[in-house]
């Protein structure tokens, strides 16, 4: 039973191009949460996802993030056009349908540095 | 708006010690009350969670204490090991809607042999 799975572990892009993060959930869960961590800082809720619906995307810059949850597939975190400030490390996090508020399991995360 | 504060930053104990960390949070709403523990290059794992109907919830050497009046809660580690050396984040959460974590800023542990 695997868990939260994120790929790539590591992701280096220059400024100006455009970074992809995929995560696929744990079987049998279907919300997708996915969360930014800075350089010792705490994690920041950027989004959250059900199969085919962005749900809250409230933590979500307004400009060059945007995010998917498709019926096949994993969830994608897409930043355009990168900017040394995206730097950080971008964790998904999975729930199971029945479990509406409970715990949430996280994945190893995809460490971004822009140059 | 910082809605979870976390303290202390840093904490250096001996084996053996109980390190003890804070967490105070501003909104009423929230009702559920996670521990994450996370390891350097590792994702963060759920450690012990406490919801307000409970004042205290004890899972092995994991104690959270919380003060529903204060809006405060803490973890307590028993008899720490090396082992136990990792960041902490305290989490905060309204368990009645969906899983959206608010995070105190984190705590960094080093367990000295």
């Amino acid at each position: 039973n695997a868990g939260v799975m994120q790929n790539p572990r590591h992701l280096v892009r220059r400024r100006g191009q455009e970074a992809r993060l995929r995560c696929s959930p744990m079987k049998g869960h279907s919300h997708v949460y996915w969360y930014r961590q800075l350089p010792e800082e705490g994690l920041k809720f950027m989004v959250y996802l059900q199969k085919e619906n962005i749900i809250d995307e409230s933590g979500m810059p307004k400009e060059r993030f945007s995010a998917e949850f498709p019926k096949e597939g994993p969830s994608i975190l897409r930043i355009q056009q990168v900017v040394r400030g995206d730097s950080a490390a971008y964790f998904c996090a999975s729930s199971p349908l029945e479990g509406l508020g409970t715990e949430a399991f996280f994945g190893q995360g995809t460490r971004l540095t822009v140059v | 708006q910082q809605q979870v504060k976390q303290s202390p930053q840093s904490l250096i104990v001996q084996k053996g010690g109980i390190p003890i960390i804070n967490c105070a949070y501003e909104n009423t709403a929230f009702d559920y009350f996670p521990w994450y523990q996370q390891f350097p290059g590792k994702g963060p794992a759920l450690l012990i969670a406490i919801r307000p109907d409970v004042s205290e919830k004890k899972e092995g050497r994991f104690t959270i204490s919380f003060n529903k009046s204060a809006k405060q809660f803490s973890l307590h580690i028993m008899d720490s090991q090396p082992g136990d050396s990792a960041t902490y984040f305290c989490a905060a959460s309204i368990h009645s809607g969906y899983s959206t974590l608010t995070f105190g800023k984190g705590t960094m542990l080093l367990v000295s042999p």
